[in-house]
């Protein structure tokens, strides 16, 4: 069974530019969330997508958008871009509402550097 | 409420030894302390979890203890390998319910040959 993908792995963009991530979930998984990793603050929850509609949502500007397909895909977008904005942008899929009883399987993550 | 707090930043070990992460919590809802290891060029991936009904949990090498007067909990990684070096994640979450899972900030473990 595949994992989770994402693409591109790398991207380098520069301030004030707009960017779209994507994820493909685990074949049959319903749910979507994305991360921020980052040195300094460790794992960051952004959104959660459950059946094409965003579920929870962290702390994060409004310039953090996303969403999901019919087909569980989902498109995380930044827009007006940041230097703060350089991290590394996790995506994890699970069967059910990500939470305690469904185990979230993280994608290798896409690389984003802002100059 | 919602913040986890882990300790420490980074570790070194010698191969063999006993290395130990430390977490706390603030929020009494949480009954569900996952740990997550994440390996250069990967995501995290769930390695042990614990409910506060049990005060310890072993897999392995691997040992979660719990203590749930002192709202904290730990990671033990016994006879420790240059294969464990990674960067580990605590994490806390209410079970029965859709919430977000909260994570600590991560450790970065280095175990020396």
């Amino acid at each position: 069974k595949a994992g989770v993908t994402q693409t591109p792995r790398y991207l380098i963009k520069t301030r004030g530019q707009q960017v779209t991530l994507s994820c493909s979930p685990i074949s049959g998984h319903r749910s979507v969330s994305w991360y921020q990793q980052t040195p300094g603050q460790g794992l960051q929850f952004l959104f959660e997508y459950f059946s094409e509609t965003q579920r929870n949502k962290g702390n994060f500007p409004g310039r953090f958008s996303g969403r999901q397909f019919s087909n569980s895909r989902s498109e995380m977008n930044v827009s007006t871009l940041e230097l703060g904005d350089s991290a590394l942008y996790l995506c994890a899929s699970s069967l059910a509402r990500a939470g305690a009883n469904n185990e979230q399987f993280f994608g290798p993550g896409t690389r984003l550097t802002v100059l | 409420q919602q913040q986890v707090k882990q300790s420490p930043q980074s570790l070194i070990v010698q191969k063999g030894g006993i290395s130990i992460i430390n977490c706390a919590y603030e929020n009494t809802a949480f009954d569900y302390f996952p740990w997550y290891q994440q390996f250069p060029g990967k995501g995290p991936a769930l390695l042990i979890a614990i409910r506060p009904d049990v005060s310890e949990k072993k897999e392995g090498r691997f040992t979660i203890s719990f203590n749930k007067s002192a709202k904290q909990f730990s990671l033990h990684i016994m006879d420790s390998q240059p294969g464990d070096s990674a960067t580990y994640f605590c994490a806390a979450a209410r079970l029965n319910r859709d919430d977000k899972i909260i994570f600590g900030k991560g450790t970065r473990l280095h175990i020396l040959p």
